[in-house]
């Protein structure tokens, strides 16, 4: 089985400020993590992810995630956030090659980002 | 098309009604994913085609949850006699394979009251 938790449910920040949004995994093989944003009204947008090449992961928006196996964490971050950057955010692990060929996502709780002028 | 569309995006419905939802994938994707966002928590994963094959619809709630897509393109979800914990985001995506991004739609938020 596999699973993320994100740690945190709101996440304040004021803007130009750093971001950490932090997501934890769970799996028994090597997993495929992603980090999706969904702006309000609008559908899921993939931000970055996580195929076992290079463990630090550049995205859109210059946001990057970095994967540890020690910790089992793929925590994304930000330099300075924008006030564009409100939105929720979430970690997703995916069990590809795992359920009948298909490539499905286990999403976490996600964490809604507040950026404060 | 220019992207993954869905409709309708909003549904009220009374309970015990049937509800069908429409997903109109990128053209050209074989790949099409149902997930169910309820309030406060993440998509999870209601089934996926391949073309017109649905290897897996371990997802599904119950058989009262149904989902088709005969030509390989337009996918459609039915939800007969609906329950007011039916209530939730519906989302579908699409990927050009199973190995490629999903794309996600806007999503129908169903209602039942």
């Amino acid at each position: 089985a596999q699973s993320v938790t994100q740690l945190d449910s709101h996440v304040s920040v004021s803007e130009g400020t750093p971001v950490l949004l932090r997501c934890n995994y769970s799996s028994s093989y090597s997993p495929s993590l992603f980090w999706y944003v969904q702006h309000p009204n609008k559908g899921l947008q993939l931000l970055l992810k996580y195929t076992s090449a290079a463990t630090l992961v550049k995205g859109i928006n210059g946001f990057e995630a970095e994967f540890k196996k020690s910790e089992t964490s793929f925590h994304l971050t930000k330099p300075s956030a924008h006030m564009s950057d409100a939105a929720e955010y979430f970690c997703v692990v995916s069990a590809q090659g795992l359920t009948g060929g298909g490539n499905k996502l286990t999403f976490g709780t996600g964490t809604q980002l507040k950026v404060e002028l | 098309g220019a992207g993954v569309s869905q409709s309708p995006r909003y549904k009220v419905t009374k309970r015990g009604q049937d509800v069908t939802l429409r997903c109109d994938p990128i053209s050209s994707h074989a790949t099409l994913y149902w997930y169910q966002q309820a309030l406060g928590q993440g998509p999870e994963f209601l089934t996926y085609f391949n073309y017109e094959a649905q290897p897996d619809k371990s997802g599904l709630p119950s058989d009262r949850f149904s989902a088709e897509r005969p030509e390989g393109s337009i996918s459609t979800l039915t939800i007969q006699r609906t329950e007011q914990r039916d209530s939730a985001m519906y989302r579908c995506a699409s990927s050009f394979s199973v190995h490629n991004e999903q794309f996600f739609g806007p999503g129908t938020r169903l209602t039942v009251l």
